[in-house]
């Protein structure tokens, strides 16, 4: 089955400045990579995907970056702001429609 | 428009009771999804559903544990005599067919 895995799992910046969030996937099939921001206490929110007939999706501060040979696909989140502290979770998913999940990173912004 | 809700929010039960977690999927959403959330640790899925089929159990321990979707009411995830590791955060996600999937504000079930 599906394996994901996400890199780091702690990442401290200052506001202002940019984070990155790295996950790895196992299965080729995979074609759907979505990522979820949790903060504590609540529910896991989808705030960006892409699926593997593109390379590269933006959302004002937010974008994803898809590489299919290397299976790997990464969040850059611009302009940190201290709303951005949560845990964010990639995800990879095939024909299956499950989500397999990586193991989270920790984001705190610092002022 | 209501997102995907789930109830009860909070669950207490004693070790050997059933717990009973409810999901209504958002409206015009056909799909439904269980995950299990431990503390501190990251979503595993449990069980696929559609209506009055099991797609995918997957994910599912293979006793105690059962999942329906019948063809009215919400979905409902079932653990018959519960121990203390099946304490966790229990969210349902909904979607319409192979798109985005969209969760609900969890049960966090306690044993003690």
């Amino acid at each position: 089955g599906e394996n994901v895995e996400q890199h780091p799992s702690t990442l401290s910046v200052q506001e202002g400045d940019s984070a990155v969030i790295k996950c790895t996937y196992s299965d080729s099939a995979s074609n759907y990579f979505p990522w979820y921001k949790q903060e504590l206490g609540k529910r896991p929110q989808l705030i960006i995907d892409i699926r593997s007939n593109v390379g590269e999706k933006k959302d004002q501060r937010i974008a994803v970056t898809l590489n299919k040979t290397a299976k790997h696909f990464s969040l850059h989140i611009t302009e940190t702001q201290p709303e951005d502290s949560a845990v964010y979770f990639c995800a990879a998913t095939g024909t299956a429609s499950k989500l397999t999940f990586g193991t989270g990173t920790r984001l705190q912004v610092t002022l | 428009n209501a997102g995907v809700m789930q109830n009860p929010r909070h669950l207490v039960r004693r070790r050997g009771q059933e717990a009973r977690l409810r999901c209504s999927p958002m409206k015009g959403h056909s799909h439904v999804y269980w995950y299990r959330q431990l503390p501190e640790e990251g979503l595993k899925f449990m069980v696929y559903l559609q209506k009055e089929n099991i797609i995918d159990e997957s994910g599912m321990p293979k006793e105690r544990f059962s999942a329906e979707f019948p063809k009215e009411g919400p979905s409902i995830l079932r653990i018959q005599q519960v121990v203390r590791g099946d304490s966790a955060a229990y969210f349902c996600a909904s979607s319409h067919p192979y798109n985005e999937q969209f969760f609900g504000p969890g049960t966090r079930l306690t044993v003690l």
